[in-house]
């Protein structure tokens, strides 16, 4: 079982340069969500996928763009890099609940380091 | 609004010895309370989570969580720590909404 799958695992980037972080995930969960961690910092939700189609910022969302292709892949794009945004990324999808949250299920994490 | 604090970024035992890893969530609404591991260089996994029902929540690798609504915990405990249990350890609430809140996570040495 795949699970989550986060690409690339490393990537160094000038500032001002564009990519996008993929996601893919083979549970046919509905919800999908993208967290940036940092030291002494924890988890901090960027943008969420409740349904293929919509997406929601998270608590900070500036300089990411996000797009949910379809039920299985949720992208996060930086279009203009900057110091700041060096971090891990992890994405997530989440179990559907009954009554109750379903418990979330991450990637192996992308460690991005901007110049 | 919903948030979660960690006391103590840091923590160290003894190989053997009780770990005693703490979460205070706030709520306005019944919280749903979870706990997670992550080991070096990997994603996040799921240790236990509480729902509803049974305040003492039992996970993998031994540990265990009680809810205490009245203190507003959510503690993890394992009786005896071992050496493989050295990892960063988040508490986390979530909603039926899609949004879930992270403390800002918990180390933990295992001192052999």
């Amino acid at each position: 079982n795949a699970g989550v799958t986060q690409t690339p695992k490393f990537q160094v980037l000038k500032t001002g340069q564009s990519m996008t972080l993929q996601c893919a995930q083979d549970m046919n969960h509905n919800s999908m969500y993208w967290y940036r961690q940092d030291p002494g910092m924890g988890l901090r939700l960027i943008y969420y996928s409740a349904s293929e189609g919509t997406t929601d910022k998270g608590e900070v969302p500036n300089g990411y763009n996000v797009s949910r292709l379809n039920k299985r892949e949720f992208s996060l794009r930086l279009e203009s890099a900057a110091p700041s945004q060096t971090s891990v990324y992890f994405c997530a999808s989440r179990r559907p609940g009954t009554g109750a949250p379903g418990e979330l299920f991450f990637g192996e994490g992308s460690r991005l380091t901007v110049l | 609004a919903q948030s979660v604090t960690q006391l103590g970024s840091h923590v160290s035992v003894s190989e053997g010895a009780l770990v005693l890893l703490r979460c205070n969530y706030s709520s306005s609404v019944p919280p749903y309370l979870f706990w997670y591991v992550q080991y070096p260089n990997q994603g996040l996994q799921l240790l236990l989570k509480y729902t509803t029902g049974a305040t003492l929540v039992k996970g993998i690798n031994g540990f265990e969580a009680e809810f205490k609504k009245s203190e507003t915990s959510f503690h993890l405990t394992k009786p005896s720590a071992h050496m493989s249990d050295a990892a960063e350890y988040f508490c986390a609430v979530g909603n039926t909404g899609n949004q879930f809140y992270f403390g800002t996570g918990t180390s933990l040495t295992v001192i052999p």
